[in-house]
């Protein structure tokens, strides 16, 4: 079955650039969608169509998408953006979900 | 934007059945396509089930043959059936409305969840 790869944490200092990345056989074939989900929260759509934002969410998230590679990145990040991050895509007819990656903003 | 409401959740018993429904307001239901996400208690997100607006499903490898996603569009209420449970299907399962196509454009309105525990 195919596998989506995350790093499980990664830490950011306040206004830094965090990046997140995602891999899988062939990833830049598929669209990419990103998720975060806080503590208590559902998940919240952030990214889809590997580089889309949804209305509502801050241009300082962004992503790309390219060979084995997704990646979701969070410019000048901000306290409230500590969360899991998941990035998701489909191989054929099934869904996929990353193991999830918690972004911690010391 | 929607809203989505699950029920039907609680103690199942291994082997035995249960039946989640998701009550969506708000958006043109027979519209959308929709899913079902699980999440085990302290674990990452997991893709279970989704269907089309069409009513094309389609399954995780670990759910299929054993639950069955449906929709009943005059009642703007999706459904997942569970047979055979297990103790690793013990999780938060969210009903979820596909903002557009399928495959491409992800997940834009979520339910609060309805929690599952599978267990003698």
């Amino acid at each position: 079955s195919y596998e989506l790869s995350q790093p499980p944490s990664v830490s950011v200092s306040p206004g830094q650039t965090a990046s997140i990345t995602c891999s899988g056989d062939k990833l830049g074939d598929k669209y990419v969608c990103w998720y975060q989900q806080k503590p208590g929260q559902s998940p919240v759509l952030v990214i889809y169509q590997d580089n889309q934002r949804p209305s509502g969410i801050p241009e300082r998230f962004s992503g790309s998408n390219s060979g084995n590679t997704a990646t979701l990145t969070i410019s000048g990040t901000q306290a409230l953006d500590e969360a899991d991050y998941y990035c998701q895509a489909w191989d054929s007819n099934t869904g996929v979900f990353g193991a999830g990656t918690k972004v911690t903003v010391l | 934007e929607g809203q989505l409401v699950e029920s039907g959740g609680g103690l199942g018993q291994p082997g035995g059945s249960m039946t989640l429904s998701c009550a969506a307001s708000g958006f043109t239901f027979s519209n959308y396509a929709m899913s079902w996400v699980r999440q085990a208690p302290g674990k990452g997100l997991e893709w279970v089930a989704a269907i089309s607006g069409g009513e094309t499903t389609y399954y995780a490898d670990s759910v299929r043959g054993r639950f069955t996603i449906s929709r009943d569009n005059s009642k703007n209420t999706l459904y997942l059936q569970m047979n055979s449970l297990r103790a690793e299907d013990t999780a938060v399962y969210y009903c979820a409305k596909n903002s557009g196509f399928i495959k491409k454009d992800g997940v834009d309105v979520w339910g609060q969840g309805t929690t599952v525990t599978v267990s003698s």
